[in-house]
């Protein structure tokens, strides 16, 4: 079975910290997606990561892939309210589906 | 910006009734997808669809679930017999290489009372 473990699952923080938040699996994906969730709506795509060591930048947002495919991190510097949200990685093994994990919850505080 | 709408956005239904979830993909994308999240729970993978034929399906999708593309725009599932257990939003997305850059709906509110 395919797991994606994210961490942390809740994340509480002031207005101008840093933040990261991981996603780790035993699996080796083709790709990994990272989706930003608003309640009651569907998840928003924000990047995707192809290549193992690969990183990707968002504005404030920085994405990594792991060298051996199989985990990854979303760093934000300077979180804002606006970044409040529930963050999601899904991983591609083979071009049918996408394995999504659990999630981690973040508030920013002004 | 193009994306993938679904319709209704809440549907309420007896249990043993049947549904059809309807969605409207991206006009130029050739995979399809349903997926589902039951409250408070991950995004759990349903089918795959390429080709007019299902790619992959999970478990989950057993045979009270189908789906159909029945013209050049429309991507419907449907649940023959619906049990309480199928209340979850269902979403539908769509993407043009595969599973990279999969673009997801609003959401479909499945409610079975």
């Amino acid at each position: 079975t395919q797991l994606l473990e994210q961490s942390p699952q809740f994340l509480s923080i002031q207005e101008g910290e840093n933040l990261t938040v991981y996603c780790n699996s035993s699996s080796v994906f083709s790709s990994l997606q990272w989706y930003r969730q608003e309640p009651g709506e569907g998840p928003v795509l924000l990047v995707t990561v192809v290549t193992g060591g690969e990183v990707k930048k968002l504005k404030r947002l920085t994405f990594q892939f792991g060298d051996a495919r199989k985990d990854s991190s979303l760093h934000i510097t300077a979180a804002q309210p606006g970044d409040t949200g529930l963050y999601l990685c899904a991983g591609a093994r083979g071009y049918n589906k996408l394995i999504f994990g659990a999630g981690t919850r973040l508030a920013v505080h002004p | 910006e193009p994306e993938v709408t679904q319709t209704p956005s809440h549907q309420v239904t007896q249990m043993g009734q049947e549904v059809i979830l309807r969605c409207v993909p991206i006009s130029n994308h050739l995979y399809f997808y349903w997926y589902r999240q039951i409250l408070g729970q991950k995004v759990e993978f349903l089918v795959s669809f390429y080709n007019n034929e299902i790619s992959e399906k999970s478990e989950i999708f057993d045979d009270q679930f189908s789906v159909e593309r029945p013209d050049g725009s429309n991507f419907t599932l449907k649940i023959r017999s619906t049990k309480l257990e199928d209340s979850a939003m269902y979403f539908c997305a769509s993407s043009d290489a595969g599973v990279a850059e999969a673009f997801f709906g609003q959401g479909t509110r499945l409610t079975v009372v």
